[in-house]
Order: C-alpha cells, then sequence, then structure tokens
C-alpha cells in the first residue's frame, strides 16, 4: 500500500524565494497535518486539516507560511519569503480520523535548507 | 497545553542488551493516547507502540514494552535484547484529540546500539 508521499525529498534554495512542498495522503485518510522537525524544537506541528479544512493553524510559525488542501488527495506548504531559519525537515502526516483508535502516518519528509 | 519531556538526549548500550527510554508529559485531560515513535537516518517516522491512558496493562510489541506510570504521567519504553536496527531516534509522543489534534512529541532521543 502506497504511504504518506511528500515531494521534493530535498530542497535547496536562496533565501527570498519562494517554497513549495506537496504531501499526497493515504487514499482514504480525510485528517492531515504538516510538521516541522529541527533539533532545537524537536517535531512541532504546524497545521492540521480535516476534510480539506484547516483547523488548526496556529502552530504556523508566521504569515510566511501557508498551507492549503484543494482536495483529498493534495495538499502543499508553501514559505514565501524563505528564510535561513526556515530549514528543516518537513513531515506531513495523514490518518483516518482524529479519533484516538487513528496513529498517524508520517511521510519521509522534505528536507529544507535556506542558504 | 500539553508537553512532553524526554530527558536523555542520547543513549548508547551493547548490542542485546536491554535499554529504557524516559518519557514524562504533563495534561490535564483524562483520557488520551501514548506512542514511541522510531525515526532511523533514512528519517520516516515508523510506530513503534502505542498506550490508551484508560487501560492499565502495558503493551508489549515483540521486544518492545512500555512501563505507563499514568499517576506519575511517565512513559518509558524498554527495548529488550536490543539489535544495531535499533539505532535511530526515538520520540515520545502525546495525543488527546483535544485543540490541535495532533501529536506532541518530544524533542527525542537518540538511541546508538553498538555492536
Amino acid at each position: 500500500d502506497a504511504g504518506v508521499i511528500q515531494s521534493p525529498r530535498h530542497e535547496v534554495t536562496e533565501m527570498g524565494q519562494e517554497v513549495t512542498l506537496r504531501c499526497k495522503p493515504i487514499s482514504g485518510h480525510n485528517s492531515l497535518f504538516w510538521y516541522r522537525q529541527t533539533m532545537m524544537r524537536g517535531l512541532e506541528l504546524l497545521i492540521y486539516f480535516n476534510n480539506n479544512v484547516p483547523i488548526d493553524d496556529s502552530g504556523m510559525p508566521e504569515d510566511r507560511f501557508s498551507a492549503k488542501m484543494p482536495n483529498a488527495s493534495f495538499s502543499t506548504l508553501k514559505i514565501q519569503p524563505s528564510e535561513p531559519r526556515d530549514s528543516a525537515v518537513y513531515f506531513c502526516a495523514s490518518s483516518l480520523g482524529t479519533g484516538f483508535n487513528q496513529p498517524q502516518h508520517f511521510g519521509d519528509g522534505t528536507r529544507l535548507s535556506i542558504l | 497545553a500539553q508537553t512532553v519531556t524526554q530527558s536523555q538526549p542520547e543513549m548508547s548500550v551493547q548490542e542485546a542488551e536491554t535499554v529504557t527510554l524516559s518519557c514524562t508529559y504533563d495534561t490535564s485531560e483524562s483520557n488520551y493516547y501514548l506512542f514511541w515513535y522510531k525515526q532511523p537516518p533514512s528519517r520516516q517516522m515508523i510506530l513503534v507502540i502505542r498506550q490508551e491512558a484508560y487501560k492499565q496493562q502495558n503493551a508489549t510489541e515483540n521486544r518492545f514494552s512500555v512501563n505507563f506510570q499514568k499517576a506519575a504521567k511517565s512513559f518509558s519504553l524498554k527495548i529488550s535484547d536490543s539489535q544495531l536496527g535499533d539505532t535511530a531516534m526515538y520520540f515520545c509522543a502525546f495525543f488527546s484529540g483535544g485543540g490541535a489534534d495532533g501529536l506532541t512529541f518530544g524533542k527525542g532521543t537518540h538511541l546508538i546500539i553498538q555492536p
């Protein structure tokens, strides 16, 4: 079975550029999460969608970050303009719901480096 | 807000030994799930084990088991007969479903299994 698919695996770009990260959740899953992992902060939840609707974006660090989920099979996380401190690994995860008995399945992550 | 604390940034043991990774958390919720995730160098997050807070019996998955102390808000992971492939980052995670429904992770413990 295909898991959560993220692209690209690696992204290196110069500060000031727009960066778009992509995620395809597991088919049938109706919840999607974006996480950011850094050595300083560990793994942080950025935003969460349920049935394509953003439920909680309180973890989005600032207005430079935006996320969309135009349909059940695709989500993007965009950073514009990017800054060196945005360098991190960004994970996408999906689950069947928000119930207690539904673990989250993570993608392989996108390693983002802003020079 | 929930917090998860992993007090051991790094641990190293010899192959075949037993190792215990500690995790404490803080919450006002009465019903929740706790997880241990493994992150090998490939960066893919792998669910190792999970525990429902309302269950008193400690969860076990092959060589992995937990010591769940609800009153103490402690959730340690024991790995028996450790193997070289167990070398990875281990994240303790909390899930309550309230507020932001994503997982709250600890910062991780880097476990090194020495040959």
